[in-house]
């Protein structure tokens, strides 16, 4: 089965450091998600892209965390300087979006990774 | 207030019960998707729903548009039902705005 694959499964650094956080999504899927998940906040969208352009960040504190994509296969999400209230369980997902209509399947149309689980000491 | 509501927020059930978990809404939505995270984290997408009801083997999602209201329904419940159930509203094309879930636990 075709998965989204997220690299570190964890993660753990201290205050200050750089994070990268890697995705690589469903292969022919033209669009990408970035989530985040707190205990506190539940899940958030963060930032996604379609066809490798930023199309809504505004989730997403811009003065120390970015996203790109530069190429098809892979995705990036930064965070410098890291602190620890950014702890917390990172997730990418991929899907298909055609003419603004959601493609594939009616029961999953975003495909989830396994999450980079981050903790800021 | 939260712009998506879940409910209830906690659920413990016996194997082979009718579960149904709501989920309320306050914004403009293209389409209602119901997720579902096990204990070790992964997140499964469950359904996307626009209108009506789909049914996908033990699990059945209903909208209704004009009450901002769905439910996710589990017929003849089972352990490894048990999870997280998230729902989630999309706002046009793709941003999706996320309940806090609902924590099911199924005993045997």
């Amino acid at each position: 089965d075709a998965r989204v694959t997220q690299t570190p499964r964890h993660k753990v650094t201290e205050m200050g450091q750089e994070v990268t956080m890697r995705c690589q999504p469903i292969l022919g899927h033209n669009t990408v998600f970035w989530y985040r998940q707190t205990m506190m906040q539940g899940l958030e969208l963060l930032a996604y892209f379609r066809n490798r352009a930023p199309l809504d960040d505004s989730g997403m504190p811009k003065d120390r965390f970015s996203a790109e994509m530069p190429d098809a296969t892979l995705a990036t999400l930064k965070i410098q300087p890291s602190e620890p209230r950014d702890s917390a369980v990172y997730f990418c997902a991929s899907g298909l979006l055609y003419r603004d209509r959601v493609l594939a399947s009616p029961y999953q149309p975003q495909h989830f990774g396994d999450g980079t689980r981050l903790s800021i000491l | 207030k939260n712009e998506v509501e879940q409910s209830p927020q906690n659920l413990t059930a016996q194997e082979g019960e009718f579960i149904t978990i709501n989920c309320s809404y306050s914004v403009g939505i293209s389409a209602l998707h119901w997720l579902q995270q096990h204990p070790g984290g992964g997140i499964v997408s469950l359904f996307m729903l626009s209108s009506g009801k789909k049914k996908h083997g033990r699990l059945i999602a209903t909208i209704n548009i004009q009450e901002k209201h769905s439910s996710l329904h589990i017929t003849a419940s089972h352990p490894r039902d048990s999870a997280v159930y998230i729902c989630a509203v999309l706002q046009g094309a793709q941003k999706l705005v996320f309940g806090q879930g609902t924590r099911l636990t199924i005993n045997p």
